[in-house]
């Protein structure tokens, strides 16, 4: 099956920007979606779509994608950021219709 | 509000069959996917499966010759079974809708999450 690889980890300073990628060939076909998860909680829908942000979602949350990279970006990021996030996408590979996430990337906020 | 929590034993047994129910509140299970998602401790989130409201379905390949998801529309409640558990299906295991179409699938509400611990 196809696989989607992040980093495993990347920090940012307070209140600068920060983009979270993920890679995979299933991107090429289909837009990811992201997810924040903080310790002990269920993930959390961010961001879904070519772009788009599920109500309650800040606006500095941002999603684009080129080729077989999807990216998140936060712009200004603040220590409530400080999570672990996942992309998630469709996957076709092998004639079969299936779903695929990322490994993750632990996101720390300076 | 559509909301989701999920219910079913909190150990099982080696070689035995794990059971969970996700019931569906604030909203119809109807004209929706849904969707069953693990995480074993420490580790990342894995798909296990989805099925619509008629009861088609689809699952992790990995994991397709233990998985069985199932739906009950009249009682709005899904439910997962995983035959043959070892310790590897130790995990917090999360229910979820889900939205999908052509270009997208995400998962816009997600249960709390219940843990399933596997040991005799």
């Amino acid at each position: 099956s196809s696989e989607l690889t992040q980093d495993p980890a990347v920090s940012v300073a307070l209140g600068q920007t920060v983009r979270i990628t993920c890679q995979g060939d299933s991107l090429r076909s289909y837009y990811a979606s992201w997810y924040q998860q903080k310790p002990g909680q269920a993930p959390v829908l961010v961001i879904y779509g070519k772009n788009n942000r599920p109500s309650g979602i800040p606006d500095r949350f941002s999603g684009s994608s080129s080729g077989n990279t999807a990216s998140l970006t936060i712009t200004g990021a603040q220590a409530e950021d400080e999570a672990d996030y996942y992309c998630n996408s469709r996957d076709s590979s092998g004639n079969h219709l299936s779903v695929v996430f990322g490994g993750g990337t632990k996101l720390t906020v300076l | 509000q559509v909301q989701l929590q999920e219910s079913g034993p909190g150990l099982v047994k080696p070689s035995e069959t794990l059971s969970l129910t996700c019931t569906v509140s604030g909203g119809s299970i109807s004209s929706y996917y849904w969707s069953w998602i693990r995480q074993p401790p420490g580790k990342g989130l894995e798909w296990i499966g989805y099925i619509y409201y008629s009861g088609s379905t689809n699952y992790n390949p990995s994991l397709k010759s233990r998985v069985t998801i199932s739906v009950d529309t009249s009682k709005n409640q899904f439910s997962l079974k995983l035959s043959s558990v070892t310790a590897a299906d130790t995990a917090v295991y999360y229910c979820a809708r889900v939205v999908m179409e052509i270009y997208y699938y995400y998962m816009d509400v997600w249960g709390k999450g219940t843990t399933v611990t596997v040991s005799s």
